[in-house]
């Protein structure tokens, strides 16, 4: 079965970087479009990037264009995000997600993994 | 990349229907119809009830469907149970090749 597992959240002082993973299974990875969405606390989903199947192709939400970057490794299943010049309102639960088809909305989601920007 | 209009909450008995509306741009849910609906029980991730605007996954109960008319996206949750008690969120393609979601819509079971 589909299986998405993030890693790398934690405390962060605004400013610095962090890079959070999700690990990818049960389905050929090398062939789906992957998303990063976030949740701050107590409000909505927001989309924040999303990479093509071939690593072509990346979109970004307008308010982390320039200081995120997602990438994908088809050899390992995995897809990153490096989050840098990290601020307080970047701060939220991050979900890796796998697109239906090409770059449109996710079907599976992981369980996500928590950023606090704080100092 | 303004968030597309959900109502902020609907309610209904166990039994009834509800229909909660997502209503977004020409650069979104009205020229594609890649607009899906989540469910999101609380301290849960979001989990797919519809995509490509009335589809539904293996799996998920025939109660829940979804239309689009112009600009705007509906779900319809007919058969009200209390366990459907949770956030629903909409998501659309856009026209810049991102992805937006509703504002978020909290179900009450009375």
């Amino acid at each position: 079965q589909v299986q998405l597992v993030e890693s790398g959240g934690g405390v962060v002082q605004p400013g610095r970087s962090l890079r959070l993973s999700c690990a990818a299974s049960g389905f050929m990875f090398s062939s789906y479009g992957m998303h990063w969405v976030r949740q701050a606390p107590g409000k909505g989903l927001e989309w924040v990037a999303v990479i093509s199947y071939d690593g072509k192709n990346k979109f970004y939400v307008d308010s982390v264009e320039g200081r995120f970057t997602i990438s994908r490794d088809s050899s390992k299943n995995t897809l990153d995000l490096q989050m840098n010049s990290l601020r307080p309102e970047d701060s939220a639960v991050y979900y890796c997600a796998r697109s239906t088809q090409s770059l449109t909305p996710p079907d599976y989601w992981g369980q996500g993994t928590q950023v606090t920007v704080s100092s | 990349q303004s968030a597309l209009t959900q109502p902020a909450s609907v309610s209904g008995s166990p039994g009834q229907s509800v229909t909660i509306s997502c209503a977004g741009t020409n650069r979104d849910v009205g020229i594609y119809d890649y607009v899906s609906w989540y469910q999101q029980q609380s301290g849960k991730a979001p989990k797919l009830m519809i995509y490509d605007v009335s589809n539904r996954p293996s799996g998920v109960s025939s109660r829940f469907s979804g239309s689009k008319s112009g600009n705007t996206a509906s779900l319809t949750i007919s058969g009200l149970q209390a366990e459907d008690e949770a956030d629903y969120y909409c998501s659309s393609y856009t026209t810049s090749s991102t992805l937006v979601f509703g504002t978020g819509t909290k179900l009450t079971v009375l």
